[in-house]
């Protein structure tokens, strides 16, 4: 059965830092990774999708690695901001299932200024 | 270009009342995914649903809910005689494919039972 884990659980840095947050899921066999963004009430925003023939994605300030054989998917925020303030969730979507997301628990991120 | 449209944004009922929940998908998308959040766990899978087929409820509780898609309309998750366990957020997801292309959430619809 697939599971997810994000650590930390929650993290808070002064603005202006660059950070890691990190994914790792139990059973390689995956078909994509999926990172979103989380506001308080709010839905979910897709970030960045990696293909499991993919080793990263990069849009702006956000670089997503992937390594299938370990399990582990790891998201760089370059040069943080107040505004990244959220909870940041990984969702693999299993090769086999095919449909179905699942998620880790999130990683909930303070910038403060 | 609307995003997923979900509504209502809160609702509350009492035990015993039914729960009604709507998604229209973003434009072009044929594929819906409903996700339950409850407190302090992650979003969790429910259904998956085609317009007219439902195609994968494994994540769906055996009793009480229910979800269609029907080829006019929004995409409707129903909840009958609710309890309080089931209060949570619940998000709608939808995709134009299957596998490689991701799946875009609405804002989720907050139930509340009293």
């Amino acid at each position: 059965k697939q599971e997810v884990t994000q650590i930390p659980a929650a993290l808070s840095v002064p603005e202006g830092e660059n950070l890691v947050l990190n994914c790792s899921f139990t059973d390689s066999a995956i078909y994509n990774l999926q990172w979103f963004r989380q506001d308080p009430g709010k839905g979910l925003t897709s970030l960045l999708l990696i293909q499991s023939s993919q080793r990263e994605q990069t849009s702006g300030r956000l670089n997503a690695s992937l390594d299938k054989s370990s399990g582990r998917s790891t998201l760089y925020i370059a040069a943080s901001q107040p505004g990244d303030s959220a909870t940041y969730l990984c969702a693999v979507r299993p090769g086999q299932a095919g449909t179905a997301l699942i998620f880790g628990k999130g990683t909930a991120l303070s910038v403060s200024s | 270009n609307a995003g997923v449209m979900q509504n209502p944004r809160h609702l509350v009922r009492r035990r015993g009342q039914e729960a009604r929940l709507r998604c229209s998908p973003m434009k072009g998308h044929s594929h819906v995914y409903w996700y339950r959040q409850l407190p302090e766990e992650g979003l969790k899978f429910m259904v998956y649903l085609q317009k007219e087929n439902i195609i994968d409820e494994s994540g769906m509780p055996k009793e009480r809910f229910s979800a269609e898609f029907p080829k006019e309309g929004p995409s409707i998750l129903r909840i009958q005689q609710v309890v309080r366990g089931d209060s949570a957020a619940y998000f709608c997801a939808s995709s134009p494919f299957r596998g490689d292309q991701p799946q875009h959430f609405g804002d989720g619809t907050r139930l509340s039972i009293l």
